[in-house]
C-alpha cells in the first residue's frame, strides 16, 4: 500500500466547474497536510495547509480533512484554465526519526478546458 | 526577491563524473531539504538538515553527500554519476523542521 495515494488522473473539468482532488494516507499519527500545485517545468508551490478536521477555505480553494478516515481533499471552485497543473498531496510524518518528513502522493494532473 | 535559489538550473554530464548542486535560502529558515523528482514526477525526500545537523537521511546511495556550511545553505555532491541519477533535484526550506516547506526552482540533471 502506498503511503500517500491520490486519485488517478488526469482529471478534466470545464471552466467554471468544481474540481475535486482526493488523497488518502496510511500514517495515522500524521497531523499536518499540504496541497502543492506544480506547473509543467516548475517547482511545487504551496497552496493550502490543513491541520484540523473539517474544512479550510482560501479564496477558490477548500481543503477538507478527515483524520478518522485518513482522507484529505482539495476542492477548486470556479475552475480556470490557469488552474491546469499537477496537484500534489503531501503528508508530514509524526515524530521519531521521520520528524518533519513530507511524503508526497503521485500527483493528479488537472486540466481545465475553456 | 528569490526565496530559495539553486544553481545550476541545468546540468548535463557524462556517466562517472562528479557534480555538485548548490542551494541557498533567504527566508531565515533553519531547516533545508533535498528532494528528487523522477521522470514520472514522483517527488521523494532525500535529506534534511536542521541548523547544519543531518536530520533525515533516506535510503540514498553513498554517492550522494549533502553538506550544510550554515543554515542558509545546503549543497549536494554526487560522485560517480549513473544514468539513473537523471532527475530534477529540488531544494526546499522550512522553519523548525516542520510545517510548510518552500521549494527552489529545481536543477535538471541529465546523465549521458
Amino acid at each position: 500500500q502506498k503511503e500517500v495515494e491520490q486519485n488517478s488522473g488526469p482529471l478534466s473539468v470545464p471552466e467554471g466547474a468544481i474540481a475535486s482532488l482526493n488523497c488518502t494516507y496510511s500514517d495515522r499519527g500524521s497531523q499536518s497536510f499540504f496541497w502543492y500545485r506544480q506547473y509543467s517545468g516548475k517547482s511545487p508551490e504551496l497552496i493550502m495547509s490543513i491541520y484540523s478536521n473539517g474544512d479550510k477555505e482560501d479564496g477558490r480553494f477548500t481543503a477538507q480533512l478527515n483524520k478518522a478516515s485518513q482522507y484529505v481533499s482539495l476542492l477548486i471552485r470556479d475552475s480556470q484554465p490557469s488552474d491546469s497543473a499537477t496537484y500534489l498531496c503531501a503528508v508530514e510524518s509524526a515524530g521519531g526519526t521521520s520528524y518533519g518528513k513530507l511524503t508526497f502522493g503521485q500527483g493528479t494532473i488537472l486540466t481545465v478546458h475553456p | 526577491d528569490t526565496a530559495v535559489s539553486q544553481t545550476p538550473k541545468y546540468l548535463v554530464t557524462q556517466m562517472g563524473n562528479d557534480k555538485s548542486i548548490k542551494c541557498e535560502q533567504n527566508l531565515g529558515h533553519d531547516t533545508m531539504y533535498w528532494y528528487k523528482q523522477d521522470s514520472k514526477k514522483f517527488l521523494k525526500i532525500m535529506f534534511s538538515y536542521n541548523n547544519k545537523e543531518l536530520i533525515i537521511n533516506e535510503t540514498v546511495p553513498n554517492r550522494f553527500s549533502p553538506k550544510s556550511p550554515d543554515k542558509a545553505h545546503l549543497n549536494l555532491h554526487i560522485n560517480s554519476l549513473e544514468l539513473g541519477d537523471s532527475a530534477v533535484y529540488f531544494c526546499a526550506s522550512s522553519q523548525n523542521g516542520q510545517g510548510e516547506q518552500f521549494f527552489g526552482p529545481g536543477t535538471r540533471l541529465t546523465v549521458l
